[in-house]
């Protein structure tokens, strides 16, 4: 499986834009780029998904780069409630449907 | 709309005991997905069922690990034996299609197991 690489750990304050890179250079032409997060004593929580494009949903946006050997996740505007583990992953079509978590960056959002 | 539910939320079981986790997915939901995850951290896959066929059993830890999904609706995950090792929390996930990497996931809020 193609591997990302994220920072340990983050900080943002409330109300402020967070992003969130992920490095992920042995991508392949057939991986999407998924972000999940996981708040304290739940399970994770899917944000945003994309394959080449920049995309936007009421989460987050996801901004890929050309060569889309790396991608930010962007918080528009931090809440509390977005302190969470924040965790890129890659998953190809076909019969890569599993994910592979890796540790994430842990995502700290002052008030 | 209801999420993934499993149940109990919490459970703990003497060393050698045999345990049984439950997984509802979201209704109509083709794959459902088993994961362990260990104290600090990532989730790590164990099973993936397509309907009532597990497809992938790859990341069970030991033959101890055995998952069923026999109307292809809900799920369980046994563990025989239990071991301290087996200590973790298992989370259910289900997805709406079959084998697309492009599928999002929708997770569970897991049961959290303690082998004393």
């Amino acid at each position: 499986d193609a591997k990302t690489t994220q920072p340990n750990s983050m900080e943002s304050n409330e109300e402020e834009p967070v992003h969130l890179p992920c490095n992920h250079s042995t991508i392949s032409g057939t991986d999407y780029i998924h972000w999940y997060r996981q708040l304290p004593s739940q399970g994770p929580e899917y944000v945003i998904h994309g394959l080449t494009s920049n995309v936007n949903n009421r989460m987050a946006s996801l901004a890929i780069a050309e060569d889309r050997k790396s991608s930010t996740l962007i918080l528009h505007r931090a809440t509390l409630r977005d302190a969470a583990v924040y965790y890129c992953i890659l998953s190809s079509g076909g019969s890569n449907y599993k994910l592979t978590f890796g540790k994430g960056t842990l995502l700290t959002v002052n008030p | 709309g209801a999420g993934v539910s499993q149940s109990p939320r919490y459970k703990v079981a003497k060393r050698g005991q045999d345990v049984a986790l439950r997984c509802d997915p979201i209704s109509g939901h083709v794959s459902l997905f088993w994961y362990q995850q260990a104290l600090g951290q990532g989730p790590e896959f164990l099973t993936y069922f397509q309907n009532e066929a597990q497809l992938d059993k790859s990341g069970l830890p030991s033959d101890r690990f055995f998952a069923e999904r026999p109307e292809g609706s809900v799920s369980t995950l046994k563990i025989q034996r239990t071991q301290q090792e087996d200590s973790a929390v298992y989370l259910c996930a289900s997805s709406l299609g079959n084998r697309l990497g492009n599928q999002p996931q929708h997770f569970g809020d897991g049961t959290r197991l303690s082998i004393l």
